[in-house]
């Protein structure tokens, strides 16, 4: 069983930088990728990018040009960047582990309400 | 625009069964056994109630079933009960030289 607990600032203003953290209880750092999804009443759900615990991604082409995900392995928790957002970025973010065998999402953290606005 | 359609609503009484769909294509669902299904209510934790077509998590009662024709998946949940109310979205593997999972657009359940 894994729990996942995010952390990270929920208000933003135009431009500025989105960062979440999610820390990793339970569970193995190898066995899981580690992913980030956002919910938007526009959008619906949306999958933001993975992580491989030795550190390769894989973002969505939508965002790849804004979105940066990390992990540390030591201190077991993965972050999500987002540069630049604007309010189309206001969404709810969850992390996930992604089983990546056959793509599912099987643990979820509890979300992280961003509103980005002047 | 989602990539996968859901109806936006569905509805059953306390007992009843109630089927959502999830239409897609032979890039995604019809070509791959790769769907899930999530329940989100609010103030809870996403859950996963439904993976590789017709798997169960544990934890996840058998009244949760899934199957797939074609291009469509869908969710069948039987014996209703009012905790089952909230959006359910379906999510399939994105297809080959693509990466990641598309979503559908979720489909409110409601309980009468």
């Amino acid at each position: 069983q894994v729990y996942l607990q995010q952390r990270g600032a929920g208000l933003l203003k135009p431009l500025e930088t989105l960062s979440l953290t999610c820390d990793i209880y339970g569970g193995s750092l190898n066995d899981y990728y580690w992913t980030w999804i956002r919910q938007s009443p526009t959008k619906g759900l949306e999958w933001i990018g993975e992580i491989h615990h030795f550190g390769s991604t894989n973002y969505n082409p939508s965002l790849t040009s804004r979105v940066s995900i990390s992990i540390d392995r030591s201190r077991k928790y993965f972050s999500l960047q987002l540069t630049a957002v604007t309010a189309a970025d206001t969404a709810m973010y969850y992390c996930g582990t992604f089983d990546k065998a056959t793509y599912y999402i099987d643990f979820w953290g509890q979300g992280t309400q961003v509103t980005v606005s002047s | 625009q989602s990539a996968l359609t859901q109806p936006p609503s569905a509805s059953g009484s306390p007992g009843q069964s109630v089927t959502i769909s999830c239409t897609g294509t032979a890039n995604d669902i019809g070509g791959f056994n790769y769907v899930s299904w999530y329940q989100l209510r609010p103030d809870k934790v996403p859950r996963l109630i439904i993976y590789d077509v017709f798997k169960r998590p544990s934890g996840v009662p058998d009244r949760f079933s899934g199957s797939k024709s074609g291009n469509t998946a869908s969710l069948t949940v039987s014996g209703l009960k009012t905790e089952d109310e909230g959006d359910y979205f379906c999510c399939s593997f994105a297809g080959s030289n693509k990466f990641g999972v598309f979503f559908g657009g979720g489909t409110r359940l409601t309980v009468l």
